[in-house]
């Protein structure tokens, strides 16, 4: 059984501070896929990045950066220089990659407070 | 900029309502999932389909919800009778599996609140 856990289930910084949301997973797939989404106060979850498990180089993305490493079956992601903007819950998934199915499953997600 | 629309984005009812939550999908996607948020139970999926037929839906209750995709372009969620544990936000995504699985896109969500 899949299962993806968010240690973390509120986080409060400053703004421009850096902070890392932790992503542990678990799965018998050796083919998987690694999602991130951000769910802003509007409520609509908004697709962040996808990654499979085949590539474990990191991604960056503006201030964004995933460190993807399958010894520790972590995905995490770290928001360099906070803005308060960022204020969302983050929601970490995991997909299989049968293709007969495609099912996610979702951390609890990390509640971060950006303040000013 | 495509993008899962889904009505009403609020509904407020009385226990024992039919509810009927609308999706449509992000066109030429051929998978929809549907899931219900709520603050005790996190994200959960109800079911999916892919290129209209369900292929998971051990997440629903059976005795009262069910999930149908008329059309390529219509997803519906029904509750009947619903209940004041129903409440929750009802979200809708599609994606487009060609192999590999598919990155989610969510529409706004349905509010439901069962007095």
């Amino acid at each position: 059984a899949q299962k993806v856990t968010q240690a973390q289930t509120e986080i409060s910084v400053v703004e421009k501070e850096d902070v890392t949301l932790d992503c542990v997973y678990e799965t018998r797939d050796t083919t998987y896929y690694l999602f991130w989404y951000k769910q802003p106060p509007s409520g609509e979850l908004v697709f962040l990045i996808r990654r499979n498990s085949f590539d474990e180089q990191n991604e960056i993305s503006g201030r964004y950066s995933w460190n993807f490493q399958k010894s520790t079956s972590s995905f995490n992601f770290t928001i360099t220089a906070s803005q308060v903007v960022d204020s969302a819950v983050y929601f970490c998934a995991l997909s299989e990659a049968d293709t007969n199915a495609g099912k996610s499953t979702f951390g609890d997600g990390t509640t971060l407070t950006v303040k000013p | 900029d495509a993008r899962v629309t889904q009505t009403p984005r609020h509904k407020v009812t009385e226990m024992g309502q039919e509810v009927t939550m609308r999706c449509q999908p992000i066109l030429g996607h051929n998978t929809v999932f549907w899931y219900r948020q709520t603050m005790m139970q996190g994200l959960e999926l109800l079911a999916y389909f892919r290129n209209r037929a369900p292929l998971d839906d051990s997440g629903m209750p059976k005795d009262r919800f069910s999930a149908e995709m008329p059309d390529a372009t219509l997803a519906t969620l029904k509750i009947q009778p619903s209940e004041p544990r129903d409440s929750a936000v009802y979200f809708c995504a599609s994606g487009l599996r060609t192999g590999t699985p598919d990155t989610q896109y969510f529409g706004p969500g349905t509010r439901l609140t069962v007095l």
